[in-house]
């Protein structure tokens, strides 16, 4: 079964510093990752995924993710925290022979002025 | 503009009252899926189905109903609801059920079963 741990339920973090959101993931075969971010009433957004190569992603609005095989994580980060970051954020796994995605339970990501 | 729409947006019912929850994508998407979202539960999927007239069992399906007679519609069907049914539900598709391709989600239905 496939199974994405989000450990902390909440980050914390001030303007203009670096973010970082953690994400752990157990699936069979190749990992096909993703982030996605949800803005309050809002559906869910994309912002990146891995797929194969590099293990550092660009995605949308200055993010990144580091992948990294032998740890099963795929960290989010941003250089530079913006408030307008403040959002709740999912990681998202699936397997090379799976058609289910599977979420974390999500991290709420509050940036402090 | 390329878009999942869901109706109705916000829903209130009693138990045991049959309701539909329609999707419908424009973007000639093969791949379509249900989730409910639960505080710290995550998303959790419902259903999904790989194209036209093809769909299975996602991690939660007790309770739900799916059909897919056309390819931009996918409506989430609650036969008797009950009130652990009460969620958010958000639907999704994607260009193909290839797992590489990311989901676009709808604005999400915030269903209450009294």
């Amino acid at each position: 079964a496939q199974s994405v741990a989000q450990p902390e339920d909440q980050v914390n973090v001030a303007e203009g510093n670096p973010l970082t959101v953690k994400c752990t993931y157990s699936v069979s075969g190749n990992p096909y990752l993703f982030w996605y971010v949800q803005y309050p009433n809002r559906g869910l957004q994309f912002l990146l995924k891995y797929i194969t190569g590099d293990n550092l992603v660009k995605g949308s609005y200055g993010f990144e993710a580091e992948f990294n095989k032998s740890q099963t994580s795929f960290h989010l980060k941003k250089p530079s925290a913006l408030v307008s970051d403040s959002a709740l954020y999912f990681c998202a796994a699936r397997g090379a022979g799976s058609y289910q995605l599977t979420f974390g339970k999500g991290t709420k990501l509050s940036v402090i002025p | 503009e390329a878009q999942v729409t869901q109706n109705p947006r916000y829903l209130i019912t009693v138990t045991g009252k049959k309701l539909t929850v329609t999707c419908s994508q424009n973007m000639n998407h093969e791949y379509m899926s249900w989730y409910r979202q639960d505080p710290g539960l995550g998303l959790r999927q419902i259903y999904y189905s790989m194209n036209v007239e093809v769909t299975d069992k996602g991690d939660v399906p007790e309770g739900y109903k799916v059909s897919r007679k056309e390819k931009r519609n996918f409506p989430l069907i609650l036969e008797s609801p009950s009130p652990n049914q009460t969620s958010l539900y958000f639907c999704a598709s994607s260009l193909v059920a290839g797992p590489g391709d990311e989901q676009f989600f709808g604005p999400g239905t915030r269903l209450t079963v009294l």
